[in-house]
């Protein structure tokens, strides 16, 4: 299995522009999730997904737009990225049932605004 | 505002050591405790978790030791590798929410050969 998987791995935006990080599961977990690391600050949640055609907000959300047409995939869009939107971004998921705690992450996407 | 609170941002050890990481929170609201690794350019992943009603957990070298009166828990590595190395987030899981997980601001560990 490939568990949770994260598109693209690294990119490089100028200020402004737009892109999108796709985040896609074969796990068939309805609960998904986007996080942001930065150092010091730990993972902070952006938004989520309890199933699909829903979403909501987090912690940060601000910046960001979510969606998630189907189950297995939860795409984070950036209208205009700025500099502070400079991050690591973690994608993660969940089966509804599993209430110990226990998400299952993507490898990230490290994404610089220049 | 962070509700869970890590320390410390560092820390290394020698090979053999006990590395030592706390965290602290103040919503009883709180049901799970889990603690993550994660090695560098990989996501966390779950290392293990405790119930706030278990005031000590292990699984092989890792515990985790919880006070549930003073709010605070800890992770200890017992006879600690450098293939430890990694750094570490305390979580805490709200009851009955779909957000799930707040996050501590990690532990960076170092263990020396």
């Amino acid at each position: 299995n490939a568990g949770v998987t994260q598109t693209p791995k690294f990119r490089v935006l100028k200020t402004g522009q737009s892109m999108t990080l796709l985040c896609a599961q074969d796990m068939n977990h309805e609960y998904m999730y986007w996080y942001r690391q930065d150092p010091g600050m730990g993972l902070r949640l952006i938004h989520y997904s309890v199933g699909e055609g829903t979403t909501a907000k987090g912690e940060v959300p601000d910046g960001y737009n979510v969606s998630r047409l189907k189950k297995q995939n939860f795409l984070l869009g950036l209208e205009s990225a700025a500099p502070s939107q400079t991050s690591v971004y973690f994608c993660a998921s969940r089966d509804r049932g599993q209430n110990t705690g226990e998400l299952f992450f993507g490898e990230g996407s490290r994404l610089t605004v220049l | 505002q962070q509700q869970v609170k890590q320390s410390p941002q560092s820390l290394i050890v020698q090979k053999g050591g006990i590395p030592i990481i706390n965290c602290a929170y103040e919503n009883t609201a709180f049901d799970y405790f889990p603690w993550y690794q994660q090695f560098p350019g990989k996501g966390p992943a779950l290392l293990i978790a405790i119930r706030p009603d278990v005031s000590e957990k292990k699984e092989g070298r890792f515990t985790i030791s919880f006070n549930k009166s003073a709010k605070q828990f800890s992770l200890h590595i017992m006879d600690s590798q450098p293939g430890d190395s990694a750094t570490y987030f305390c979580a805490a899981k709200m009851m009955g929410s779909a957000r799930q997980l707040t996050f501590g601001s990690g532990t960076q560990l170092t263990v020396l050969p």
